[in-house]
């Protein structure tokens, strides 16, 4: 079984600019989170959808942040303008269901510089 | 006050020993427990998810889980330093909608 893919793995960018990251996750799962973990941190939850909905966003930066999963599979992260704050490992998890076990995919390392 | 409090260590234990990791949480309504171990440069994996109050035993890892102090713990057994890493514990949390919290993490290192 395929795991939760990510790309890119890593992005160096100045601040201001934008960024997107793309995540597929395992096949027929249904729930699709993202995550930012800033080193030496654990991971905060950005947001989580359930197929195509959402579930929870009440952590995602929406001044500057946004995200979709448009046909409940893949899905997008986008950081618009991104602030030197950004700069963390995103990470892309998916889950059979709410509430079960999440799996992780390798991450999308930023800096902004 | 977090939500998900974890002694960020590090903790260290000479190999063979019990490495004992805890971890409380704030919200009664809270249902259900995983710990994950992430190791430097790489992404969180599960080692053991937890539903009820008690013990659970995988192998070298046991949970556990008293809902009543709102604390989950890992014990990890005949300590490996192929287990030096950070164990993270995470709580889905059900009180005003479903979300997932991390707590930071705790820093293992088994010393061979």
């Amino acid at each position: 079984e395929a795991g939760v893919a990510q790309s890119p793995r890593y992005k160096i960018i100045e601040k201001r600019q934008s960024v997107a990251f793309w995540c597929n996750p395992i096949s027929g799962h249904a729930t699709l989170y993202w995550y930012q973990q800033i080193l030496g941190q654990g991971p905060k939850l950005l947001i989580q959808f359930q197929n195509n909905g959402v579930v929870d966003d009440s952590q995602l930066p929406k001044d500057r942040f946004s995200a979709e999963r448009l046909k409940g599979v893949d899905s997008t992260l986008k950081i618009q303008p991104a602030k030197l704050e950004d700069s963390a490992v995103y990470l892309c998890a998916s889950s059979f269901h709410l509430e079960e076990t999440q799996y992780f995919g390798p991450g999308t390392r930023l800096l902004v510089l | 006050q977090k939500e998900v409090e974890q002694n960020s260590g590090p903790l260290s234990v000479p190999e063979g020993a019990i490495a004992s990791l805890n971890c409380t949480y704030s919200d009664r309504g809270s249902q259900s427990f995983f710990w994950y171990r992430q190791y430097s440069g790489k992404s969180p994996e599960l080692i053991m998810s937890i539903y009820s109050n008690g013990d659970k035993e995988d192998g070298r890892f046991t949970a556990q889980l008293n809902k009543a102090s709102q604390y989950v713990s890992l014990l990890i057994r005949d300590s490996q330093p192929s287990d030096s890493a950070t164990y993270l514990c995470a709580v889905n949390r059900f009180t005003g909608g479903f979300k997932t919290i991390f707590g930071a993490g705790t820093r293992l290192f088994v010393k061979a």
